[in-house]
């Protein structure tokens, strides 16, 4: 069972622009949700993570964005460029967890 | 070299064969785990292990195989490969503790073709 559904799969964005990926969760005990960057032939890297009692989180460029009541969090890449070209995922796990469950990942492309 | 490695990063057998998929990490993390990764599906957890001999399944475990008999390594066998189980097999680590949620390290994975 899919817990952490993501969208777009796929997402083409000028050089400059915003790009936006999206990621809705069922459990409600959730109480975690990083966000990892994977470049092509590499493992996935941690890239920004937000716990539910904030609504946003903002490092560099890159912003989460949450809503706890939706049950909903995005990630937002501000002035796109060409090397955050990259798969995203969205996770999500529990208070004191480890374990993470993955959204199916978004294919960011950055045409320059 | 410290982090955490995987190896073979390439490997191709048939149906039917046993395969084992090696992963190692030198920050002597309690945490490890197996992801396999799929396009439409992301990454799902396989198994995982909280420490040297505490083992326990993820989302998909059936027809996997693990154990951790020391800490840094953490193999994954397939005992009788299918084409199902054609996938990009990633190995991570995290060091856990009271605080939770720390980040999880990721291999370079293991790109594993079944004929």
């Amino acid at each position: 069972q899919q817990q952490v559904k993501q969208s777009p799969q796929s997402l083409i964005v000028q050089k400059g622009g915003i790009s936006i990926i999206n990621c809705a969760y069922e459990n409600t005990a959730f109480d975690y949700f990083p966000w990892y960057q994977q470049f092509p032939g590499k493992g996935p890297a941690l890239l920004i993570a937000i716990r539910p009692d904030v609504s946003e989180k903002k490092e560099g460029r890159f912003t989460i964005s949450f809503n706890k009541s939706a049950k909903q969090f995005s990630l937002h890449i501000m002035d796109s460029q060409p090397g955050d070209s990259a798969t995203y995922f969205c996770a999500a796990s529990l208070r004191g967890a480890q374990k993470l469950v993955f959204g199916q990942g978004t294919r960011l492309t950055i045409n320059p | 070299d410290a982090g955490i490695t995987q190896s073979p990063r390439y490997k191709i057998t048939e149906t039917g064969r046993q395969v084992t998929l090696m992963c190692h990490q030198t920050w002597s993390h309690s945490y490890m785990f197996w992801y396999r990764q799929d396009l439409g599906h992301g990454l799902r957890l396989i198994y995982y292990s909280a420490a040297a001999d505490i083992t326990d399944k993820g989302e998909v475990p059936d027809g996997y195989v693990v154990s951790r008999s020391k800490t840094e390594n953490f193999p994954l066998t397939l005992e009788s490969a299918t084409r199902s189980q054609t996938s990009v097999y990633f190995c991570a680590s995290t060091a856990g503790g009271p605080e939770g949620n720390q980040p999880q390290h990721f291999g370079d994975g293991t790109r594993l073709s079944i004929l």
